[in-house]
């Protein structure tokens, strides 16, 4: 596709459902980014894939996340036991390299509520 | 560790106005690059300009522009002659070279509402 893609774009989840979000990246794009962005906050750090690999998973805020990029392309971020605290958007980004350097390109995210 | 602070936390203009949006941040690297990126009410993210440290040069496309001041580990964005599509939140972030993760480090985001 065109750019980033998220899906779903909404979720609502009872407290202690487990639920997973889909991010397709840009073709080609070799990094992929999680970011959490809380209701009126900056978006903030969860996960980074360079292909395969996750690279950096220290911004994940307990075991209860976990995400996954198992061919390089799509990816999973799943939340088991969710609890009201993880209510909030999601977002996917993919940059072309892993360089600081290289802008990110954002999905439109999926806003999670729990109830 | 890095930071970004964007004080202003709402600003109102009315159209026509120029307005500029604050952005400092902290960092020990020598080597970082500066973001600013636009969240209109659709929510994704929109990329607008990356700096890098080296270059202090100030950036103009449109009515935008950029400022950037090593000396005050400033980032300000100013938009000329605003419109009313230009409401929105606004995002400063901050990547450093040396990281890893390549993560970008975000601002509190400053909310624009440009009035007709």
């Amino acid at each position: 596709g065109a750019g980033v893609s998220q899906s779903p774009r909404y979720k609502v989840a009872k407290r202690g459902q487990d639920v997973a979000l889909r991010c397709d990246p840009i073709s080609g794009h070799v990094s992929l980014f999680w970011y959490q962005q809380a209701l009126g906050q900056g978006p903030e750090f969860l996960t980074y894939f360079q292909n395969e690999a996750q690279l950096d998973k220290s911004g994940l805020p307990s075991d209860r996340f976990f995400a996954e990029r198992p061919e390089g392309s799509v990816s999973t971020l799943k939340i088991q036991r969710t609890q009201q605290e993880d209510s909030a958007v999601y977002l996917c980004a993919s940059s072309v390299a892993g360089s600081s350097y290289n802008e990110q390109f954002f999905g439109p995210g999926t806003r999670l509520t729990v109830l | 560790a890095q930071k970004v602070t964007q004080a202003q936390t709402e600003i109102s203009v009315v159209e026509k106005e120029d307005v500029t949006l604050d952005c400092v941040y902290e960092t020990r690297d020598t080597t970082y690059y500066l973001f600013w990126y636009k969240q209109p009410p659709s929510g994704e993210l929109v990329f607008l300009i990356r700096r890098n440290s080296f270059d202090e040069q100030n950036e103009i496309s449109g009515r935008y522009s950029w400022n950037f001041q090593k000396s005050t580990s400033s980032f300000n964005f100013t938009i000329t002659a605003s419109q009313v599509v230009d409401s929105a939140v606004y995002f400063c972030a901050l990547s450093e070279d040396n990281n890893a993760g390549n993560m970008l480090t975000f601002g509190g985001g400053t909310r624009l509402m440009v009035k007709p």
